[in-house]
């Protein structure tokens, strides 16, 4: 099935550090949405990416929209301890089926 | 809060007894979707729902069926449980389609250990 390859798989990081972390496609994606799920919750969206080339901030957190419509960015700036958990990237296949890349967990050192 | 809620929380059952899930919304949203999330895999769809008794597969349908009789309730069953049936399953609820351009809201999580 359609695959969305997230990496890296993890990171440590020390508080106050920027991340980087991207989703790659072997197909097109209209869409890209960006989700974090914190430990014993569901995923919560962070920023959805509509166009090629978009480039959309929330906070500290900004994503971009890859010119091949096959990859897609996320950057976390000067982290912080609440940075924790894991990062998902999702395109949607259809209508009604979301796929998910397999997660960065991030973890951030005081 | 966003007015989804699984039950229950955790589970703990023995190979080759059926287990139901549940999933309450109070939002009156259209579609409905079950997931499972295993390391290594994200998450994957199971089965959706697009109105009261209507439901289609998703990726990882075999080995298990939905229910759908209330808007606001949506059942996942294992019918007979296996243990790589063992994982955390996410209800996701959309007011339409556009969900998936808009994103989903999820529940908290049910965490099933089949030993």
């Amino acid at each position: 099935g359609q695959q969305l390859n997230q990496s890296p798989q993890s990171m440590f990081i020390q508080e106050g550090e920027d991340v980087s972390m991207n989703c790659t496609s072997s197909s097109i994606f209209n869409t890209w949405l960006w989700y974090k799920q914190d430990p014993g919750e569901g995923p919560v969206l962070l920023i959805a990416l509509y166009k090629a080339g978009e480039l959309t901030s929330n906070g500290r957190l900004t994503a971009q929209f890859g010119i091949t419509r096959k990859d897609s960015f996320l950057n976390i700036s000067a982290s912080i301890p609440s940075d924790v958990g894991i990062y998902f990237c999702a395109g949607p296949l259809n209508n009604n089926d979301m796929r998910f890349g397999a997660g960065t967990r991030l973890t951030v050192k005081p | 809060d966003a007015g989804i809620t699984q039950s229950p929380r955790h589970k703990v059952t023995e190979t080759g007894t059926p287990v139901t899930l549940r999933c309450h919304q109070t939002e009156n949203h259209r579609y409905m979707y079950w997931y499972r999330q295993d390391p290594g895999h994200g998450l994957r769809l199971i089965h959706y729902s697009y109105g009261v008794k209507d439901t289609d597969k998703g990726e990882v349908s075999d080995g298990y069926s939905v229910s759908r009789s209330k808007t606001e309730d949506f059942l996942l069953t294992l019918e007979s449980a296996t243990s790589s049936q063992t994982s955390v399953y996410f209800c996701a609820i959309s007011e339409s389609t556009r969900g998936t351009r808009y994103g989903y809201t999820f529940g908290s999580g049910t965490r099933l250990t089949v030993v």
